[in-house]
């Protein structure tokens, strides 16, 4: 009973090529996320969706397409692969609290990515 | 610009008490969180707070004073295991859910 699950754990792959990523979350949040943790530790958001609907659309290269088909999955996939890609990537999903406003964000295991 | 501040490190020996600072200059404030994260694992939460006052949850608290953008994670009877990265969060103004994250505190708890 996995509340945000990620696949794959691993990727390791080749610069140029193009790979995806799966987000699905049982929790019944209606919001997720994407965030890129790189060797420094910061947690960088990409993007956000809201219901199916893009809310978050951070400055990330255009090689990377976030795709929602229902509000419990969110995948990302990355075009034409270059080293500086190389990271974790979380998944995350939170529900609006809206009369306390807290939206706890509960994240997955983490993709580990490595462009060689 | 919005801004937020840790320690990046910090050393502690088991059975002590902890104190993890974090100071934040946001655009609007609707909340403060904390994070634990161990390494080569997930984030997981840890607290939250948007009233001024602390927070007791178990061998963990958190404080919050929004007139001085501060927050403290305190630690008592530390454990190895709570050897990890601290992360301070904050959500901004604005309804589009987006968390504002410093760096983070790296703890070694030590025998």
């Amino acid at each position: 009973d996995t509340a945000v699950s990620q696949t794959p754990k691993y990727l390791v792959t080749q610069m140029g090529n193009d790979k995806s990523i799966k987000c699905e979350q049982n929790l019944g949040h209606d919001t997720m996320y994407w965030y890129k943790q790189d060797s420094k530790k910061f947690l960088k958001i990409m993007f956000s969706y809201n219901n199916k609907e893009l809310i978050i659309n951070e400055t990330v290269p255009n090689r990377f397409s976030p795709k929602s088909p229902d509000k419990a999955h969110l995948n990302l996939h990355i075009n034409s692969l270059e080293l500086g890609d190389s990271a974790v990537y979380f998944c995350a999903s939170s529900q609006d609290r809206f009369m306390r406003g807290e939206e706890t964000q509960y994240f997955g295991p983490g993709t580990r990515l490595l462009v060689l | 610009g919005q801004n937020i501040d840790q320690p990046t490190e910090m050393t502690a020996t088991e059975g002590a008490i902890v104190q993890i600072n974090c100071t934040y200059q946001t655009s609007g404030f609707n909340g403060l969180f904390w994070y634990q994260q161990h390494a080569g694992e997930a984030p997981t939460f840890l607290s939250y707070n948007v009233l001024d006052g602390l927070e007791e949850k178990g061998r963990f608290s958190s404080f919050l004073s929004r007139s001085k953008g501060y927050s403290y994670l305190l630690l008592k009877e530390l454990q190895m295991k709570d050897s990890a990265s601290y992360l301070c969060a904050v959500k901004g103004a604005g309804n589009n859910r987006k968390l504002i994250w410093g760096l983070g505190t790296s703890l070694a708890v030590n025998p």
